[in-house]
């Protein structure tokens, strides 16, 4: 079964619009969850790491004040796209950490922006 | 920095056909290298996960090779199925994951 479950996996707003994106781990505590984004037809990309309890890691070049990432729980890490503008359409995808194991990726969100 | 190119950008085979996906890293320091699988619109199937000790890892038709000297890896499909067609990424780990730009694949029936 299911590992992460991410949620939406599908959403279309209009342009300023804030959009909240869900990652869960179903089977084990996460202290660290990762977020990344696909555009079309290029790879995926790290946008951030996620840690419980403290403040996310962002890569160069991703605004943190547009992509606010919140793990307030060993279960549970949401991205939100504040004011989302149509380059923001992406494909963002969470993967979860489990100690030394291989990690477990989301499904994805696919973000349209009007 | 950490590059991965996977050549081809695209491929089309006929069923049943044997073929081989590439896969380069610059920075041959990494800890494990992961061949995955996209569907359209879809995330990430993990289909091997080879070690940086290991050189290969098999399962089922799927054979994926690798040569951190080099910085290759090679992931090799036996007897193609229409099933197959699906964009495939590898991914070499080390903190973090690097994707590479994948490869997309058809397999004509």
């Amino acid at each position: 079964g299911a590992v992460v479950s991410q949620h939406p996996s599908w959403v279309i707003c209009k342009s300023g619009t804030s959009v909240k994106i869900e990652c869960r781990s179903l089977d084990f505590q996460a202290t660290t969850m990762f977020w990344y984004r696909q555009f079309p037809k290029q790879s995926l990309m790290l946008m951030a790491t996620s840690n419980e309890g403290s403040k996310a890691t962002y890569e160069q070049g991703v605004e943190k004040d547009k992509f606010l990432i919140n793990h307030a729980s060993l279960t549970l890490s949401t991205l939100t796209v504040t004011s989302a503008h149509p380059e923001d359409s992406s494909f963002y995808i969470c993967s979860v950490l489990q100690g030394d194991q291989p990690q477990h990726f989301g499904d994805g969100t696919r973000l349209s922006i009007l | 920095k950490q590059e991965v190119t996977q050549i081809p950008a695209a491929l089309s085979v006929p069923e049943g056909e044997n073929l081989v996906l590439n896969c380069s890293f610059t920075d041959s320091a990494i800890y494990n290298l992961q061949w995955f699988r996209q569907d359209p619109g879809k995330g990430l199937t993990s289909l091997l996960l080879i070690q940086s000790s290991q050189r290969e890892q098999t399962s089922g038709r799927l054979n994926a090779s690798l040569d951190k000297s080099s910085g290759r890896s090679t992931l090799y499909i036996a007897a193609s199925q229409p099933g197959d067609s699906a964009t495939y990424l590898c991914a070499v780990i080390r903190n973090q994951f690097y994707f590479g730009t994948g490869t997309s694949l058809t397999v004509i029936p």
